[in-house]
């Protein structure tokens, strides 16, 4: 499968408890984003890199949110200290960079916050 | 006002119908739109692209007015698979390259019955 992949697929964590997803785009992509999806609403913006470097951030992303992406290829997204807000779905979409790019979303991890 | 407007729906019709979505945005300044399709507890993929002179992919007619900055989509003869949600999303670009930033709307859903 050649497609962005998440990791994991599902997590269940107690209120306090730090969490971290992880995100493989499509090999050749330069771009990588993170969004957040709750019941009943489109996915919202979180942040974005052009290969190592994160170049926007939304204020949506608290201090308890930090992304990575080290090498240009895989991403991680923590959150530390959860709260039972923090329950949404986390998807993450890659991109190659020009005019007209089309995101490929993964399947998202679905986190649940106890 | 959220930057992107869609009409939740739930649009219940009967196979063979002919459906129509509408979106508003509030941001002058994105120059890209697009339909995603969303099924249930899955991740959006793009359905398509839409460009000002309009544009159709089979049974799927996507209409631009930038002026208006409302946005559309009609399905024609509804299959029982185009049940899902369906998310308008607008995008700026700057210097040729795209800002990166997807807005979704909250998504419109349709259920197609027999």
């Amino acid at each position: 499968d050649t497609g962005v992949s998440q990791d994991p697929r599902h997590k269940i964590t107690k209120r306090g408890q730090n969490v971290t997803f992880r995100c493989d785009p499509i090999s050749e992509h330069n771009r990588l984003y993170w969004y957040r999806q709750t019941l009943g609403q489109g996915p919202e913006f979180l942040t974005y890199f052009q290969n190592e470097a994160q170049l926007e951030k939304s204020r949506l992303l608290s201090d308890r949110f930090s992304a990575e992406r080290p090498k240009g290829s895989f991403s991680t997204l923590e959150i530390q200290r959860t709260e039972q807000g923090d329950s949404a779905m986390y998807l993450c979409a890659s991109s190659l960079a020009w005019a007209q790019e089309t995101q490929y979303f993964g399947p998202g991890t679905r986190l649940l916050v106890l | 006002r959220k930057e992107v407007e869609q009409d939740p729906g739930p649009f219940n019709v009967p196979e063979g119908a002919t459906v129509a979505f509408n979106c508003t945005y509030s941001n002058s300044a994105s120059q890209s739109f697009f339909w995603y399709r969303q099924d249930c507890r899955k991740e959006p993929k793009l359905l398509m692209s839409v460009y000002s002179s309009g544009n159709e992919d089979g049974r799927f007619t996507a209409q631009l007015n930038r002026a208006s900055q409302y946005i559309s989509l009609l399905i024609r003869d509804s299959k029982l698979s185009d049940s899902a949600t369906y998310l308008c999303v607008v995008n700026k670009n700057a210097g040729g390259t795209s800002y990166g930033k997807l807005t979704f709307g909250q998504g419109t859903i349709l259920t197609v019955h027999p």
